[in-house]
């Protein structure tokens, strides 16, 4: 198992409303990427913040915003949520300037 | 951007056969090509990873292979057991510019099942 953990495990929200993940990241790794992952198919990148700023982004509209803690954990934020983002969302810490990523549990949204 | 295309979608192996997972890559400037293994409900789990510098990486029962080349990569599994069963994705990392920026991108996944 990974250092790397998530909260909530389950969530359900409907449409319109906003939702904050947390993710705590493994001791000592400094840079957090968010992923969703739909079911079937493979995470995508949301995502990666490093020393407290964004530091690349996949194809996710603004409503996804994020945020990085000085003691390394993070959050997600989606904003006037739709059906669509019904998945679950995946952070993964890393070393500063290391590719390798390791995961958390996955926080399972489902919107109704 | 950076595309990974990932074969067979599902893969049925008798216990003790052997398993072999393909993926290509477009982004000829992606050079860390991790896999890694999802059982149901449970969290990715890195299993093993290749660098572009390297053609090839043994980790007792599982093997990666690179071809930069060709732009493809592959995982092999040995002597399969029950306990391979799971869904296994490749990725490639394409690096952005600065400091800490990788962003991995994802096959869509192989359902493995081993038949005891």
């Amino acid at each position: 198992e990974t250092g790397v953990t998530q909260s909530p495990t389950h969530l359900i929200k409907t449409r319109g409303q906003q939702v904050t993940l947390r993710c705590s990241s493994q001791s000592g790794h400094n840079t957090v990427s968010w992923y969703q992952q739909a079911l079937g198919q493979g995470p995508q990148f949301i995502f990666q913040y490093y020393r407290e700023e964004e530091n690349g982004r996949g194809n996710f509209p603004p409503r996804f915003s994020g945020l990085q803690f000085p003691n390394y954990s993070s959050e997600l934020n989606v904003n006037a949520l739709e059906l669509d983002d019904s998945a679950l969302y995946l952070c993964a810490s890393s070393l500063e300037g290391k590719d390798t990523q390791y995961f958390g549990p996955g926080t399972r949204l489902t919107v109704l | 951007g950076e595309n990974v295309e990932q074969h067979p979608s599902t893969l049925s192996v008798q216990e003790g056969d052997s398993a072999v997972i393909k993926c290509t890559y477009s982004d000829s400037a992606s050079n860390y090509f991790p896999w890694y293994k999802q059982e149901l409900g449970k969290r990715p789990q890195l299993i093993i990873d290749i660098r572009s510098n390297v053609g090839e990486k043994k980790d007792q029962r599982i093997a990666v292979t690179l071809n930069k080349t060709a732009k493809h990569f592959s995982l092999h599994i040995t002597e399969t057991q029950p306990e391979d069963s799971a869904v296994y994705f490749c990725a490639a990392i394409r690096a952005y510019s600065g400091a800490g920026s990788y962003q991995l991108t994802f096959g869509k996944g192989t359902k493995l099942s081993v038949i005891p």
